[in-house]
């Protein structure tokens, strides 16, 4: 069965720093790989998504993830982090179209000024 | 454009108390519908998705329960609720042209007092 695991529950960074949330899956076909963010008290907003293209996926907001099949891992990075990137992060797998999402457990992002 | 609404926003019940959340979406036909649940710390938690009207799947044995009356309706419901239901609810779609990812509502959060 598929899975997911955020490296991290709590990132902390300042303003300007690279900001880098790790994310490996395991699945046993290839994945559809996604990243979402929580603001408090709101719902998920889709980031961005891998779905077997470009293995360099770029997103909303400045961030991008790289699909790394050789190490089952999909980070999520922004090189300049803002202090309106801080946020609850989200990794998902889905295996294959019309199956539910399967989450990671989230990593909280703090960025200090 | 397609939007998911939910209600209510935030809910107090007692325990015991019957419970009635809704999810409707718009400017979509036949979509998968999707029930989660997060609590503090602990991710995100499937507990129902539904395929078409009247078909419902549960992921995890407990004392809720989902129905889909019409195509782009999903209730979640309890008769009793328990302390352990507190608890932040996320209702989401996929379908459409977007068939892989899935689109979040704006959450219900509910204390089980």
């Amino acid at each position: 069965a598929q899975s997911v695991t955020q490296l991290g529950s709590h990132v902390s960074v300042s303003e300007g720093a690279l900001v880098l949330l790790r994310c490996n899956y395991s699945s046993s076909v290839p994945p559809y790989l996604f990243w979402y963010v929580q603001y408090p008290n709101q719902g998920l907003q889709l980031l961005l998504k891998y779905t077997s293209a470009a293995t360099l996926v770029k997103g909303i907001n400045g961030f991008e993830a790289e699909f790394k099949k050789s190490e089952t891992s999909f980070h999520l990075t922004k090189p300049s982090a803002h202090m309106s990137d801080a946020a609850e992060y989200f990794c998902a797998v889905r295996q294959q179209a019309g199956t539910a999402l399967i989450f990671g457990k989230g990593t909280t992002l703090s960025v200090s000024s | 454009s397609q939007t998911i609404h939910q209600w209510p926003a935030t809910l107090v019940q007692p325990v015991g108390s019957p419970l009635s959340l809704e999810c409707t979406v718009e400017g979509t036909s036949n979509p998968n519908l999707y029930w989660y649940r997060q609590a503090a710390g602990r991710g995100l938690q499937l507990l129902f998705y539904s395929v078409g009207i009247g078909q419902i799947s549960s992921e995890v044995p407990q004392n809720l329960s989902a129905s889909r009356p019409q195509d782009r309706q999903f209730i979640l419901s309890s008769k009793k609720l328990l302390l352990s239901d507190s608890g932040f609810y996320l209702c989401a779609w996929s379908g459409g042209t977007s068939y892989n990812e899935q689109f979040f509502g704006p959450g219900t959060r509910l204390t089980v007092l």
